[in-house]
């Protein structure tokens, strides 16, 4: 079935460090891909999606292009804040399912 | 209101109480759901209702019981709980429950502690 692999953490930067999350699918179709940011006692909130190959979706300084190829769609920012420290979760959306999420990964933004 | 709502934010029972949870969307969608949200733990879909019809029911133990009445309101009835069932229950809500397009919007939780 499908289902969607990231990186484990906790990943912890320093405040204006590069920040890469990998995120990798398995999926029948062509899924939609999205990342879902959940801030400390909050639920889950949109950050960016991609609906197609080769799609890059951008939010807040984030993005993450649609890899068809490499089954991939990995988040990135160019420069972390402390205001970033959250749980960043991978999905995917077919036809088929509801979402199928990732396990999540903790990101810790130290100043 | 805007969004999805729950309540209570936070509940303490014992383990011989019945109580619910209250979720309610304002977005006009047709999909709602329930997920389980445990420390150290994948995130957990519990059940999905797609236009007042459960169309999802993932092995859930019968000690929790959804209803919902209508497209904007989601029930969880809680029976009998374990402490193992403490966790962060999430209500989600979405234009139609399986879709590729299928953004989901989530409230903010209730956090549930079983004594």
């Amino acid at each position: 079935g499908d289902s969607v692999t990231q990186m484990e953490g906790p990943v912890t930067l320093s405040e204006e460090a590069f920040l890469t999350i990998n995120c990798t699918y398995t999926a029948t179709g062509y899924p939609s891909l999205f990342w879902y940011v959940q801030y400390p006692g909050e639920g889950l909130q949109l950050l960016l999606k991609a609906t197609k190959a080769d799609d890059k979706g951008s939010n807040k300084g984030f993005e993450a292009t649609y890899r068809k190829e490499t089954t991939s769609f990995h988040l990135e920012k160019g420069s972390v804040q402390v205001s970033d420290s959250a749980v960043y979760f991978c999905a995917l959306s077919t036809g088929n399912t509801p979402l199928v999420f990732g396990k999540g990964t903790r990101l810790s933004v130290i100043a | 209101e805007t969004g999805v709502t729950q309540t209570p934010r936070h509940l303490v029972m014992g383990m011989t109480n019945k109580k619910s949870l209250k979720c309610e969307q304002h977005l006009g969608h047709n999909a709602m759901y329930w997920y389980k949200q445990s420390a150290k733990k994948p995130l957990e879909l519990m059940f999905v209702y797609s236009l007042e019809e459960r169309v999802e029911n993932n092995s859930v133990p019968s000690r929790f019981s959804p209803e919902c009445p209508n497209s904007s309101h989601l029930f969880l009835h809680l029976h009998t709980l374990q402490p193992e069932d403490s966790a962060l229950y999430l209500c989600a809500s979405s234009q139609r429950a399986a879709s590729s397009y299928n953004e989901q919007f989530f409230g903010p939780g209730t956090r549930l502690t079983v004594l």
